[in-house]
């Protein structure tokens, strides 16, 4: 079954302790993406990866590392997590960002909630 | 700077009428593609439907439909004959390069 799975599902650490949620997907894709999702704000974009060891930041990276190593496995790091990272994340993926003028849909994975405490 | 704008936090609709959910963009990239997603209550995001910044007409998915008016920079969800399944949190968004922003959300109510 094509998917993006994400681990953990569910997390609750405390401020400081470093952590890293898992992303990976079994469709080949290109681009991938990570997200937090905030109640008001909807998603907004953190890293995304074009490719393999190709990375950029979207508009909220402050506090986040990410590594594209592999094409499969795009994982969220946070080094010292802050409360104010308390949020649901998303991975996503794509084919890539863009083919032949055509804008490709992401298919997320189910979301890792994060509670920092 | 991009920007994505859904004006309605929460709607309700009658079982089988139709429904619109607002969304406006704005950015100064002529190339850009435009998508809904529909997140129920069990949380996963689900594609709905798409649109590209130079299609000539409107997509069309089954019941839904995007009303894109270009000059006004407007790329509104039509989703005809609502079923209690379509009550979800509906989110508008946009890709720009490798650049992907989202909206607020819409929150929609079908009522039996």
């Amino acid at each position: 079954e094509a998917q993006v799975t994400q681990n953990p599902r569910y997390l609750i650490t405390v401020t400081g302790k470093k952590l890293t949620v898992t992303c990976s997907q079994n469709m080949n894709h290109e681009y991938m993406s990570w997200y937090r999702q905030d109640p008001g704000l909807g998603l907004r974009q953190i890293y995304y990866s074009m490719n393999v060891e190709v990375t950029d930041k979207g508009d909220v990276p402050e506090g986040y590392k990410v590594s594209r190593k592999e094409k499969r496995n795009f994982p969220l790091i946070l080094e010292s997590p802050s409360p104010n990272q308390t949020s649901l994340y998303f991975c996503a993926s794509s084919l890539s960002a863009r083919t032949s003028g055509y804008y490709n849909e992401q298919f997320f994975g189910p979301g890792t909630r994060l509670t920092v405490l | 700077a991009q920007k994505i704008t859904q004006t309605q936090p929460g709607m309700f609709v009658q079982e089988k009428e139709a429904v619109t959910l607002d969304c406006t963009y704005d950015t100064s990239d002529p190339s850009y593609g435009l998508f809904w997603y529909k997140q129920p209550s069990s949380g996963e995001m689900i594609f709905l439907i798409y649109q590209g910044s130079y299609d000539q007409q409107n997509a069309t998915e089954g019941r839904y439909s995007l009303n894109f008016q270009k000059a006004r920079k407007s790329a509104n969800l039509v989703i005809s004959a609502s079923q209690l399944g379509d009550s979800a949190m509906y989110f508008c968004a946009m890709t720009e390069g490798f650049k992907t922003i989202f909206g607020a959300g819409t929150r929609l109510f079908v009522k039996a």
